[in-house]
């Protein structure tokens, strides 16, 4: 069965200070790795996809980047309006995303 | 180019009541996806869809959930005689065909049973 671990489970932030959140993943045959961010109140916001490990994608303040065991998203200098639960997904053998229970980031000005 | 839309937004129902929500996928999505988030929890997969059909359901509890995705008209996620434990935000979301495509979501209907 896939599963998704997600740590840490809620990170502060003062706004400028750089930070790593983790995505640990077991899944058959990886066809992608997604990011997504979600505020309160409101649906999932895609981010990037993943396909293999290597790779790197980046976005804003935002980096993504894929190992074979896990993902790991970098905010560098971040601001308050980063502020948000960042989920990680993935998508093995079926069409489905499974996701992690998210990490909620809160960066202070 | 709307984005997924789900209504209601929010839904109160009583302890036995019907709910009904609704999805209409982007257009040229023709993958439907339901989950529901708890307090605290992540998404949980309920059902894919497409057109007339139940691709996947393994979500999907045994009794008083069905879903469907007719030729015409929004998906929808029926809940038959509601409990307090329904109570939840329901997502749709909908994707091109093919694997490696990500998700876009609605908005989300918030259902809550009293």
């Amino acid at each position: 069965e896939d599963q998704v671990t997600q740590s840490p489970e809620a990170l502060r932030l003062q706004e400028g200070e750089s930070s790593s959140l983790n995505c640990s993943y077991t899944v058959s045959g990886l066809r992608g790795l997604f990011w997504y961010r979600q505020d309160p109140g409101k649906g999932p916001e895609f981010l990037f996809t993943l396909y293999s490990a290597g790779e790197e994608k980046e976005k804003e303040r935002l980096k993504a980047t894929l190992t074979k065991k896990e993902s790991f998203l970098h905010i560098t200098a971040p601001k308050p309006e980063d502020s948000a639960t960042y989920l990680c997904a993935v998508q093995g053998g079926s069409e489905k995303l499974v996701f992690g229970k998210g990490t909620k980031l809160t960066v202070n000005p | 180019n709307a984005g997924v839309m789900q209504n209601p937004r929010h839904l109160v129902r009583r302890r036995g009541q019907e709910a009904r929500l609704r999805c209409s996928p982007m257009k040229g999505h023709s993958h439907v996806y339901w989950y529901r988030q708890l307090p605290e929890e992540g998404l949980k997969f309920m059902v894919y869809l497409q057109k007339e059909n139940i691709i996947d359901e393994s979500g999907m509890p045994k009794e008083r959930f069905s879903a469907e995705f007719p030729k015409e008209g929004p998906s929808i996620l029926r809940i038959q005689q509601v409990v307090r434990g329904d109570s939840a935000a329901y997502f749709c979301a909908s994707s091109p065909p093919g694997p490696g495509y990500g998700y876009t979501f609605g908005s989300g209907t918030r259902l809550t049973v009293v």
